[in-house]
C-alpha cells in the first residue's frame, strides 16, 4: 500500500531534550515536505526537499533541522525543543508525474513540549 | 510568495443543502490545487486534485473548479449530509513550480445540521 508513515504519532517531551520525528514514504517520490499545524494559523511549511541531499527552508524553519540522506526518508529534528514548538506535524511527499505533484500526507505527529 | 485565502471561515447549513466553499490564491502560475478534508484532531484526507490544465474535477457529490486567471477555486458539495461536517482545506502549489510543496488556506469549518 502506497503510504507516508510518521513516528512517533504522539510525543510529550521537555524543553531542551533533542528529538527526531521520522518520515518515510514507499512511493519512490522525489519531493518531501514538513508542515506544522496550529490553531488560527493553519498549516505552514517548515522545510522541503527536492531530492537526496537537497533541502530548503519553508516559511517557518527556525528551530528545526532536516536531512535527506535516502530518498525514502526525511526526518525532522528538533535539537532544543521549546514550548512554542508544541504543534501537530505532518510530512508529505510528491512526484512529478501524471498527477503532477499531488501531495500525499502522513497521519501526523502530535508533539507537546513542556 | 503564494498566499491562499478561504471564505467563509465557518459555515453551518441544514442537511440536504447544496453549498459552495471558496478559495483564492495570489500566484496564478500554479501547477495544481488540492482540496482536503480534516476531521478534528485527525490527518488530512485528499478530496480532489485539479491540475493547472484542468477546469474542474468531480468525485461523487463533490465538484471542484479552478479558474487560474482569476486566482479562484470553488468546492461544491451537493446534497450535504451530517457526515460531511469537517474542516475543508484548500492548498495551492508553491511559487517554485510544484515540487516545493503547498501553501494552505486556513480552512472552512463546515457543520451540517441534521
Amino acid at each position: 500500500e502506497a503510504q507516508v508513515t510518521q513516528n512517533p504519532r504522539y510525543l510529550i517531551t521537555v524543553t531542551g531534550k533533542k528529538l527526531t520525528v521520522t518520515c518515510s514514504q514507499n512511493m519512490n517520490h522525489e519531493y518531501m515536505s514538513w508542515y506544522r499545524q496550529d490553531p488560527g494559523l493553519g498549516l505552514r511549511q517548515i522545510y522541503y526537499s527536492m531530492n537526496v541531499e537537497v533541502t530548503d527552508k519553508g516559511d517557518v524553519p527556525e528551530g528545526y533541522k532536516v536531512s535527506r540522506k535516502e530518498k525514502r526518508n526525511f526526518p525532522l529534528i528538533l535539537e532544543s525543543p521549546s514550548p512554542n514548538q508544541t504543534s501537530l506535524y505532518f510530512c508529505a511527499s510528491s512526484a512529478r508525474g501524471r498527477r503532477s505533484y499531488e501531495q500525499y500526507f502522513g497521519p501526523g505527529t502530535r508533539l507537546t513540549v513542556t | 510568495k503564494q498566499e491562499v485565502t478561504q471564505i467563509p471561515a465557518a459555515l453551518s447549513v441544514p442537511e440536504g443543502e447544496n453549498l459552495v466553499l471558496n478559495c483564492s490564491f495570489t500566484d496564478s502560475a500554479i501547477y495544481n490545487l488540492q482540496w482536503f478534508r480534516q476531521d478534528p484532531g485527525k490527518g488530512l484526507t485528499s478530496l480532489l486534485l485539479i491540475q493547472s490544465s484542468q477546469r474542474e474535477q468531480t468525485s461523487g457529490r463533490l465538484n471542484a473548479s479552478l479558474d487560474k486567471s482569476s486566482g479562484r477555486s470553488t468546492l461544491y458539495i451537493a446534497a450535504s449530509q451530517p457526515g460531511d461536517s469537517a474542516t475543508y482545506l484548500c492548498a495551492a502549489s508553491n511559487s517554485g513550480g510544484g515540487a516545493d510543496g503547498l501553501t494552505f488556506g486556513k480552512g472552512t469549518h463546515l457543520i451540517i445540521q441534521p
